[in-house]
């Protein structure tokens, strides 16, 4: 079946400084969705990426989609502590067009 | 999302007694999921349904039933709980628009088997 790998599994960082979380699949992937858990929260849908190659900004974030559409990442620059949470990556295209999550990267950020 | 609520939101509970999760949602969705988060272990889907009648096994339903009592409501149930079913539990919806789905979650129920 369908995997997606995500590293690192930690971040930690001084606020300011920048951020990237990466995720590859197993298969070729319908489109790459991210999600941001806050702590003590729940997953929150942040972004849709679905062309080829395809590059989207939120603010500081930065989402790509590769162009094998296997891989896509997450940059954060310039940290805030704002930022803290757990960022999932989600795979789209597995069977009966179910999500496969990434394991998440958690990242912290220091005042 | 306050269109999708859970309860209880926390759950203390015994090896071997039975117990419910449930799952409403406003938004209409004809998907709902279950999933269970674990640390380090990411989301792991238990159960999912397209519609009233269409429930489907995810990648961890050992040990899990589900129920579809009507468009919005999605219940989980643990037969007879047991400690390592201890985690926090996250139902989703979604509008069912094939590759181009997206998730709502809600607020998350955690459990916890002594």
């Amino acid at each position: 079946g369908q995997q997606v790998m995500q590293i690192p599994q930690y971040q930690h960082v001084q606020e300011g400084e920048d951020f990237t979380t990466y995720c590859n699949s197993s298969t070729t992937l319908s489109n790459i969705q991210w999600y941001k858990q806050r702590p003590g929260g729940h997953p929150v849908f942040l972004i849709q990426l679905v062309k080829s190659g395809e590059v989207k900004k939120q603010k500081r974030l930065t989402f790509q989609f590769g162009e094998a559409k296997k891989n896509s990442s997450l940059h954060i620059t310039a940290t805030q502590t704002t930022d803290v949470g757990t960022y999932f990556c989600a795979g789209g295209g597995g069977s009966n067009y179910k999500l496969t999550f990434g394991k998440g990267t958690l990242l912290t950020v220091n005042p | 999302d306050a269109d999708v609520t859970q309860t209880p939101r926390n759950r203390i509970t015994k090896t071997g007694k039975r117990i419910m999760l449930e799952c409403s949602q406003t938004k209409g969705h004809d998907r709902m999921y279950w999933y269970r988060q674990d640390p380090g272990l990411g989301l792991r889907l238990i159960y999912y349904s397209f519609d009233v009648k269409d429930i489907n096994k995810g990648e961890i339903s050992d040990g899990y039933s589900v129920s579809r009592q009507a468009q919005a409501k999605f219940s989980l149930s643990l037969e007879s709980a047991i400690p390592n079913q201890t985690a926090l539990y996250f139902c989703a919806t979604s509008k069912g628009l094939g590759d181009l789905d997206t998730q709502y979650f809600g607020p998350g129920t955690r459990l916890t088997v002594l």
